[in-house]
């Protein structure tokens, strides 16, 4: 069955480094990713999307990768800031475009 | 533009109990969503509707029953509510573009709880 991991564990991270996050898929190959973060208590908010014949892409202070020969997009927040402290959700998309499955997300923590 | 609106925000009711939850978005969406959040699970998808007039099946089905009521608007059902559906539920909407895939915008949740 399709299985999507995100580093479960809280990610502490010091303001000014750059956090790195991995979202890991497996038993399937999908068109695009998508990047959303969420805080306490709110919906979650779109970031990026990736398509799966990008290598790279970029929106201000964010980076995200998608490799699809490790089945892995990495998301990359440079220049931290404790603003960026939230849960940060990876969600490639499954059976057809419609739909995303989303991982359960990882607690960034960014610590002035 | 407020997006996406869902109501109520917050809900408790007894086993067995029925409710509607109602999910309106004023961004001229085609496709909308509704979701449930617990702790550890992540976001599972209940039903989703690529359009107006059409339903499907998500990830979690069982015990729910949607309606697309029109363009705007994408309702969820609970017949008869059970404890193991005290969750948070959200609603998204999106329109896939030529290129299939699309963001979705989220509403700002229902807090459930079944006793």
């Amino acid at each position: 069955s399709q299985k999507i991991e995100q580093n479960s564990e809280a990610l502490n991270i010091q303001e000014g480094k750059t956090a790195t996050l991995t979202c890991n898929y497996t038993n399937y190959s999908p068109a695009y990713l998508q990047w959303y973060r969420q805080d306490p208590g709110r919906g979650p908010v779109f970031l990026l999307l990736i398509r799966e014949n990008e290598k790279e892409k970029r929106k201000e202070r964010l980076k995200v990768t998608f490799d699809t020969t490790l089945k892995q997009s990495l998301f990359h927040i440079t220049a931290s800031q404790p603003a960026d402290s939230a849960t940060y959700l990876c969600a490639p998309n499954s059976g057809g475009y419609q739909k995303v499955t989303f991982g359960t997300g990882t607690k960034l923590q960014v610590i002035p | 533009n407020a997006g996406v609106t869902q109501t109520p925000k917050f809900q408790v009711l007894k086993t067995g109990q029925s409710m509607t939850l109602q999910c309106a978005q004023d961004m001229n969406h085609n496709s909308m969503y509704w979701y449930r959040q617990d702790p550890g699970m992540g976001l599972r998808l209940i039903y989703y509707s690529a359009s107006e007039g059409t339903t499907d099946k998500g990830e979690v089905p069982n015990g729910y029953n949607v309606s697309r009521l029109n363009k705007r608007e994408f309702s969820l059902r609970l017949e008869s509510a059970a404890p193991s559906q005290t969750s948070v539920y959200f609603c998204a909407s999106g329109s896939p573009g030529l290129a299939g895939a699309s963001e979705q915008f989220f509403g700002p949740g229902t807090r459930l709880t079944v006793l």
